[in-house]
């Protein structure tokens, strides 16, 4: 049964902690990406990896770092310099780039609710 | 000006309502659109995918794109309780640029 599954499904951070976020596939998909979901606004994305050993920014990286040891993970980690870290949390793959059309939508995890105490 | 805007709703439709579900977008240069739908808590799911302009269909849903007005529409026919959810839109300018979301609308189907 293939799936993109994220733990834990919520998460509680107190101010000045890093917590780890998890994301493994078993899709056998090269692309991996974390997005950011704030009530009212549209998916944004925090870090994405075309390929294991490589990642890249998105459009709000500052207060996150991630990780892309093994194709089938995707950890992110939510730093102190995170500031307001609040959010659903969400994680999804594709297939690489070139393999055309819907192979390369994105498919993604449940989500993880982080919640500040 | 967002590159993709919908309107938030809440929208609240009676069971059987055909809904019309729109997104409006800025930058010419999309070509892929997609529809997902999320549940509460949930992730998305994707729902349709459709490449520039035209309709698709599948079982009680249509996507339509309009590229000469930057307007996508997803039509849900027959609505059921089930289908209430978030409606996300989605685009982006070729098959390997980052997508674009919109906020997302919510819709309630009463039974």
């Amino acid at each position: 049964d293939g799936g993109i599954t994220q733990s834990p499904k919520y998460l509680f951070r107190k101010e000045g902690q890093n917590v780890t976020l998890s994301c493994e596939q078993n899709l056998n998909h090269d692309a991996m990406y974390w997005y950011r979901q704030d009530p009212g606004q549209g998916l944004r994305l925090i870090y994405y990896s075309q390929i294991v050993n490589d990642f890249q920014k998105g459009d709000i990286a500052e207060g996150y770092s991630v990780s892309r040891e093994k194709k089938e993970s995707f950890p992110l980690t939510v730093t102190s310099a995170q500031k307001n870290p609040t959010a659903f949390y969400l994680c999804a793959s594709s297939m690489p780039r070139g393999s055309g059309g819907v192979g390369e939508t994105q498919y993604f995890g449940p989500g993880t609710r982080l919640l500040v105490l | 000006q967002k590159e993709v805007e919908q309107d938030p709703g809440p929208l609240s439709v009676p069971e059987g309502a055909i809904v019309s579900l729109n997104c409006t977008y800025s930058n010419s240069a999309f070509q892929y659109f997609m529809w997902y739908r999320q549940y509460s808590r949930k992730g998305p799911e994707l729902l349709m995918y459709t490449y520039s302009s035209g309709n698709k269909e599948d079982g009680r849903f249509t996507a339509q794109v309009d590229k000469s007005s930057k307007y996508i529409s997803l039509f849900i026919r027959d609505s059921q309780p089930s289908d209430s959810a978030t409606y996300l839109c989605a685009m982006r300018k070729t098959s390997y640029d980052k997508v674009i979301f919109g906020p997302g609308t919510s819709l309630s189907v009463i039974p």
